[in-house]
């Protein structure tokens, strides 16, 4: 069965730092998109992209985020100055066509913590 | 505002026994409910979506109703076993965009 592939499976670094968390969505998928989960917290959207662009975005995904899709299958999302209270697990996911009652697909997620 | 509640962040079950997981919405009239299975450290995984018009929907040992009146949706899980013990998560997908999560319920079977 397809599945979404997360890199890395986990990521420390210190507060400050770019990182830069990769997703390789199922190849005929449409849309993408990231959220994150605080230790003990719900799933949280950040953000969906379709057709090279954000579609939404949620007041967590500030100027301090953004998303690409440098080629045709990996998904990335970038963090630029990492700040302690981005450490949570983030998760990709993809659908293939936005469809209500379609499956979305989640990755095993990356782990990030900041020191 | 809208909200989509799971209420009891814990369930404690004999092996065997029906479990029951509830979750509330406030606010509006969601077209769909999703239910995902999420284990530790795990991405969530799709089990099932019920429409509104929808009243059951089944899945091998599993059942999910949607109660328009009531607001709610009930999972179920029949002849529950150790290997069912994960957290469920309720959800509401929007169009093309994005999944609304309830905070989810950690069910635990006991053998």
């Amino acid at each position: 069965e397809p599945e979404v592939t997360q890199t890395p499976s986990h990521q420390v670094t210190q507060m400050g730092q770019e990182v830069i968390l990769r997703c390789v969505p199922i190849s005929n998928h449409l849309y993408f998109y990231w959220y994150r989960q605080i230790l003990g917290q719900k799933v949280e959207f950040l953000v969906s992209f379709y057709n090279n662009e954000i579609s939404e975005k949620s007041e967590i995904f500030d100027d301090q985020f953004s998303v690409e899709r440098p080629d045709g299958s990996n998904f990335t999302l970038k963090i630029r100055s990492t700040k302690l209270e981005d450490s949570a697990m983030y998760f990709c996911a993809s659908i293939r066509s936005g469809g209500l009652g379609e499956t979305q697909y989640f990755g095993p997620g990356t782990r990030l913590l900041v020191l | 505002s809208q909200k989509i509640e799971q209420n009891s962040e814990a369930l404690n079950i004999q092996e065997g026994k029906t479990a029951t997981l509830t979750c509330n919405y406030t606010n509006y009239s969601p077209a769909y409910l999703q239910w995902y299975r999420q284990d530790p450290g795990r991405g969530p995984v799709f089990l099932l979506l019920i429409r509104e018009n929808e009243k059951e929907k089944r899945k091998e040992r599993l059942k999910v109703t949607f109660d328009t009146t009531l607001k709610q949706s009930l999972f179920h899980i029949t002849a529950s076993q150790p290997a069912d013990s994960a957290t469920y998560l309720c959800a509401r997908p929007q169009r093309a965009s994005k999944i609304i999560f309830g905070s989810g319920t950690r069910l635990s079977i006991r053998p």
